[in-house]
């Protein structure tokens, strides 16, 4: 079936810091997403990303959507002490979605 | 506009007893999906809902889970029985088609905030 691997696994980075993290995959998608989880909360939507090479902004959070369709990457610029969260890359293929493992962020204050 | 609401947020249960979660989705969206997320793992696709139908149950462990979704709105996700390792959050998410014209926002899911189950 088709996987994502996300990386890095966690990250706990200084308040200010800008952040990166991004989804691999050795299938295509049409479509990737980010959503941020927190704790007792469902995944919410960050960034959508529909077309090959897009990039987009969500404030300080900026996407793109691999050459290739087949990875994605997300920053985070100047990060505050409410980025913290689980942080998923989602490909969606018609109206199948697939999740990475997540990225779990610390943000030391 | 409301989210998709689910209920309970928390059960605890027992091994070999049975349980049920309940799902309204986002008001017009036809499309409504069950995940089940054990911890430290992303959402996995139990089934998936168009309308009144299942489009998708590939995933679901069909000897003890099911799904119903009567009336094309709300939906229900038993487990009967259950096992030590269905202890997870079971999550509900909606979408406003399956298919958009548009191709874009239409299969953009959107996630309640789930039901913790633990069974012991």
């Amino acid at each position: 079936g088709q996987q994502l691997n996300q990386s890095p696994q966690s990250m706990f980075i200084q308040e200010g810091e800008d952040v990166s993290m991004n989804c691999t995959s050795s299938s295509i998608f049409n479509t990737w997403l980010w959503y941020k989880q927190d704790p007792g909360e469902g995944p919410v939507l960050l960034i959508a990303l529909y077309k090959a090479g897009e990039l987009t902004s969500n404030g300080r959070l900026t996407a793109q959507f691999g050459i290739t369709r087949k990875d994605s990457f997300l920053n985070i610029s100047a990060s505050i002490p409410s980025d913290v969260g689980i942080y998923f890359c989602a490909g969606l293929y018609g109206n199948k979605l697939v999740f990475g493992a997540g990225t779990i962020l610390r943000v030391k204050s | 506009e409301a989210g998709v609401a689910q209920s309970p947020r928390y059960k605890i249960i027992e091994k070999r007893q049975s349980v049920a979660f309940w799902c309204n989705p986002i008001s017009g969206h036809a499309t409504l999906y069950w995940y089940q997320q054990i911890l430290g793992q992303g959402p996995k696709l139990l089934i998936q809902f168009q309308n009144n139908g299942v489009v998708d149950d590939s995933q679901l462990p069909k000897d003890r889970f099911s799904a119903e979704r009567l009336k094309g709105v709300d939906s229900t996700l038993k487990i009967q029985p259950a096992k030590l390792e269905d202890s997870a959050v079971y999550l509900c998410a909606s979408s406003l088609d399956r298919i958009s014209r548009s191709g874009r926002a239409g299969n953009i899911q959107y996630f309640g905030a789930g039901t913790r189950l633990s069974v012991l």
